[in-house]
């Protein structure tokens, strides 16, 4: 059982545009990744929120930012949107930051036009 | 740095064939490793791990992979591939226990013929 939801499933903005994606954990869990999975392609690694401080950055520019609440829901962020930001957005939660299983939502689809 | 390659981004079997999806990875450390499933318009779904110890690691619907230090690879297999087996697979590597870290491969499809 996964637990983690992310809302909406699909949204479609227009380039310049600002866009915020959501997601609840699983209950337990205090950390929460996010990926983006441009078609074709795996996921990369965005950044991770443990106990609400970024705890790790991958290879993305700053306007892609995010927020992680107390209750560990946790919000992604993206300004000045692009084509190529088109993509599957996934949000894992994990137990915590030692944890070797990290539970996926299932994505929220987004499409910049 | 981590990396993953995954090579084959196709593989077509016949129902009740083997199953075999490759998988190679670099790491300057130990690494852990992972192999998910996605089924279409779903996220990712843990299949199997190898953390430490036995090398052959079991894991859900039959499959199980073989961690080989040497030839830095980390394949999957089934005995017996199923309908409900075609999906895309990734494998995924970390540098520690941080699964939430994790790099992944561009994913192999899988289609499984009648």
């Amino acid at each position: 059982e996964t637990g983690v939801t992310q809302s909406p499933t699909h949204l479609i903005k227009t380039r310049g545009q600002q866009v915020t994606l959501r997601c609840s954990s699983q209950s337990g869990h205090n950390t929460v990744s996010w990926y983006q999975q441009a078609l074709g392609q795996g996921p990369q690694f965005i950044f991770q929120y443990y106990r609400e401080e970024e705890n790790g950055r991958g290879n993305f520019p700053p306007r892609f930012s995010g927020l992680q609440f107390p209750n560990y829901s946790s919000e992604l962020n993206v300004n000045a949107l692009e084509l190529d930001d088109s993509a599957l957005y996934l949000c894992a939660s994990s137990r915590d930051t030692t944890n070797t299983e990290a539970f996926f939502g299932q994505g929220t689809r987004l499409t910049v036009v | 740095a981590q990396s993953v390659t995954q090579l084959g981004s196709h593989v077509s079997v016949s129902e009740g064939a083997l199953v075999l999806l490759r998988c190679n990875y670099s790491s300057s450390v130990p690494p852990y490793l992972f192999w998910y499933v996605q089924y279409p318009n779903q996220g990712l779904q843990l299949l199997l791990k190898y953390t430490t110890g036995a090398t052959l690691v079991k894991g859900i619907n039959g499959f199980e992979a073989e961690f080989k230090k040497s030839e830095t690879s980390f394949h999957l297999t089934k005995p017996s591939a199923h309908m409900s087996d075609a999906a895309e697979y990734f494998c995924a590597v970390t540098p520690n226990t941080n699964a939430g870290k994790s790099t992944f491969g561009d994913g192999t499809t899988l289609t499984v013929k009648p």
